[in-house]
């Protein structure tokens, strides 16, 4: 059981929009930042979002972050079958330090 | 480009020991913060321990706490994750990743990572 809540799956159609959310409390996403990671199947998870919103270099701009008291979600514009991965939300947690959401499994329809 | 390459995995029994090295490339390891990071097969991702570039500061996850060790040698390049009295529960892949520059030591940002090195727990 994570501390940090994600739906285990999300779909939507290629050209689609989605959204992952990423729920927690005040121990920890209420005080600090966010991260995203996507990992692609057989591969390791790529950073994709820090400080809640902010891209990697690299990272396109169809890709983006936010966070509003305890919740943080990731967005992604113009689906591609590319996109398919499971996407992780990490940030500090007083108790328990860093810790991860459960993930969330993307698929592109 | 950047590179880390863990080794060291294997099968073992419950109870023994395991010391699994990260062969880093590509950047100034010395000035860098590092971490260990595991994946159960199957599971989602779980934060194991972290080192300050000099070694001075070392912080785990409850679960691995007075069981794992982390170090590193920075004439080596090389980061370690010694691994003591380990239990099924530890079985998973290991990723050593390293602390995006200029992030706090708090965050969850982890800018690189390795391809992993899969350690197995059973008699």
């Amino acid at each position: 059981q994570s501390v940090l809540t994600q739906p285990p799956s999300v779909s939507a159609a290629p050209g689609q929009k989605v959204t992952i959310s990423c729920s927690g409390s005040s121990s920890n996403i209420g005080n600090n930042y966010v991260s995203w990671y996507q990992q692609l199947p057989g591969t390791p998870p790529k950073l994709l979002m820090y400080e809640n919103s902010k891209r990697p270099s690299g990272i396109p701009d169809r890709f983006s972050g936010s966070k509003s008291g305890t919740s943080a979600t990731l967005g992604i514009t113009g689906l591609q079958t590319g996109d398919e991965a499971d996407y992780y939300c990490g940030t500090w947690d007083s108790s328990l330090g860093r810790v991860f959401g459960g993930g969330t499994k993307l698929t592109v329809l | 480009q950047v590179q880390l390459v863990e080794s060291g995995g294997g099968v073992v029994q419950p109870g023994r020991s395991l010391r699994l090295s990260c062969a880093a490339s590509g950047f100034i390891f010395s000035t860098s913060v590092m971490h260990w990071v595991r994946q159960a097969p199957g599971k989602g991702l779980e934060w194991v321990a972290i080192i300050s570039y000099d070694g001075s500061n070392k912080y785990y996850a409850h679960s691995v706490k007075g069981r794992f060790t982390i170090s590193r040698d920075n004439s080596k390049n090389t980061l370690y994750l010694q691994m003591n009295s380990l239990r099924a529960e530890d079985t998973g892949l290991y990723y050593c990743a390293s602390h995006r520059e200029g992030s706090s030591w708090y965050e969850t940002a982890f800018d690189h990572w390795g391809q992993g090195t899969l350690v197995t727990v059973s008699s």
